[in-house]
């Protein structure tokens, strides 16, 4: 079946360190995939998201481009800093974005600690 | 943008006894909500599927008479773990889409312990 496989954490760094959360993933067909981030105490955001081989997603100086080939959807940013400290989840959603009964399943979750 | 609130955030509950979890959305309408359990340093694990006035659909393995799911209006589901038992003892999220807009809004997750 379906799955997402990510690094294990934490992944502890610097401030202005650059940071790399590989995932990748099992499916057939064309997936939709994402990243989610969980901050301490809160839900899960959507950080960004891809739906086609070679889109890059981007948000808040974080990028992640869908390889086919290599089916991976690997995080970076290039200067992380405290703020970004979280839990980050990659995921896939089956078929196209829309359907809304598509279900996520995600990675384990990668816990980012980035020091002062 | 989209909120879904979860209550309560963290629960003691004893064994045998009934917890319910409940998740609203505040701005959106959720035609759909699923419900997730994370163990530690594991996956999100889809539970079940619920459409606001149906049945909800349970993923494989998950016992549909112990975790019962309520998705009543829609703006409101709830989890209810019956006859609860240390091994229920998990991290529970809901995540709600409305059909006019595809993004996944979650809730703030219950720790759950059954002591």
């Amino acid at each position: 079946g379906d799955s997402v496989t990510q690094m294990e954490g934490p992944v502890t760094l610097s401030e202005e360190a650059f940071l790399t959360i590989n995932c990748t993933y099992t499916a057939t067909g064309y997936p939709s995939l994402f990243w989610y981030v969980q901050y301490p105490g809160e839900g899960l955001q959507l950080l960004l998201k891809a739906t086609k081989a070679d889109d890059k997603g981007s948000n808040k100086g974080f990028e992640a481009t869908y390889r086919k080939e290599t089916t991976s959807f690997h995080l970076e940013k290039g200067s992380v800093q405290v703020s970004d400290s979280a839990v980050y989840f990659c995921a896939l959603s089956r078929g196209n974005y829309g359907g809304a009964t598509n279900k996520l399943i995600f990675g384990t979750g990668t816990l980012l600690a980035v020091q002062p | 943008g989209a909120v879904v609130s979860q209550h309560p955030s963290r629960v003691i509950c004893k064994s045998g006894t009934s917890v319910k979890i409940e998740c609203r959305s505040l701005d959106f309408q959720a035609t759909t909500m699923f419900w997730y359990r994370q163990f530690p340093k594991q996956s999100l694990m889809l539970m079940a599927t619920s459409n606001e006035g149906s049945k909800a659909t349970y993923e494989q393995g998950v016992e549909k008479d112990k975790f019962l799911i309520n998705h009543a209006s829609l703006t409101l589901s709830t989890l209810t773990v019956t006859s609860a038992h240390p091994e229920d003892s998990s991290f529970y999220i809901c995540s709600a889409r409305t059909a006019s807009n595809y993004g996944y809004t979650f809730g703030s997750g219950t720790r759950l312990t059954v002591v």
